[in-house]
């Protein structure tokens, strides 16, 4: 079956530093990739996707692009806020399939 | 505000009590669902509506009942609830099944306290 697999956290950064939030996959197909994001005491918000190889999704600063070489859909940012401290979810949704979520990863960003 | 709207947003509800838990979506959307988000387990599905059918039930005790009367509620229904049954509750919702494309948009969640 379908699944996701992140790394596990937390990760703590300071402010303005480099994130990186590896994800990979294993999936039939050709999934549409997300990346989810949950603020303290909130539910999930999308984040960005992507629906096909190299596609990249961007939003508010965070990107990750859809390898399918390398199954990989690997979150990154620029430059952290301490406003971007949650927990990041990596997730795939194959055709016919529900929404497989990976176990998330929180971030710590400290000023 | 996503679109998704859980109602209440937190409840502390003895073992032998009766409680509902209310999501409502107005997004057009066909297909509801409720997780389960208890501290450092994987989020956990629990049932899939498709055009208010249950299509899928991961397994969840009986003392957890849903019930999806139009493809814009959805319902929880709880009664002799364990301790261990405290979690966060999300609802989502997304177009069917069929279009992958598409995320699942989520409700705030109910933060459930059983005591």
């Amino acid at each position: 079956g379908d699944s996701v697999t992140q790394m596990e956290g937390p990760v703590t950064l300071s402010e303005e530093a480099f994130l990186t939030i590896n994800c990979t996959y294993t999936a039939t197909g050709y999934p549409s990739l997300f990346w989810y994001v949950q603020y303290p005491g909130e539910g999930l918000q999308l984040l960005l996707k992507a629906t096909k190889a190299d596609d990249k999704g961007s939003n508010k600063g965070f990107e990750a692009t859809y390898r399918k070489e390398t199954t990989s859909f690997h979150l990154e940012k620029g430059s952290v806020q301490v406003s971007d401290s949650a927990v990041y979810f990596c997730a795939l949704r194959n055709a016919g399939n529900m929404l497989t979520f990976g176990g998330g990863t929180r971030l710590m960003v400290k000023p | 505000e996503t679109g998704v709207t859980q109602t209440p947003r937190h409840l502390v509800m003895g073992m032998t009590n009766k409680k509902s838990l209310k999501c409502e979506q107005h997004l057009g959307h066909n297909a509801m669902y409720w997780y389960k988000q208890s501290a450092k387990k994987p989020l956990e599905l629990m049932f899939v509506y498709n055009f208010k059918e249950q299509t899928e039930n991961n397994s969840v005790p009986s003392r957890f009942s849903p019930e999806c009367p139009n493809s814009s509620h959805l319902f929880l229904h709880l009664h002799t609830l364990q301790p261990e049954d405290s979690a966060l509750y999300l609802c989502a919702s997304s177009q069917s099944q069929d279009k992958a494309n598409y995320g699942y948009t989520f409700g705030s969640g109910t933060r459930l306290t059983v005591v």
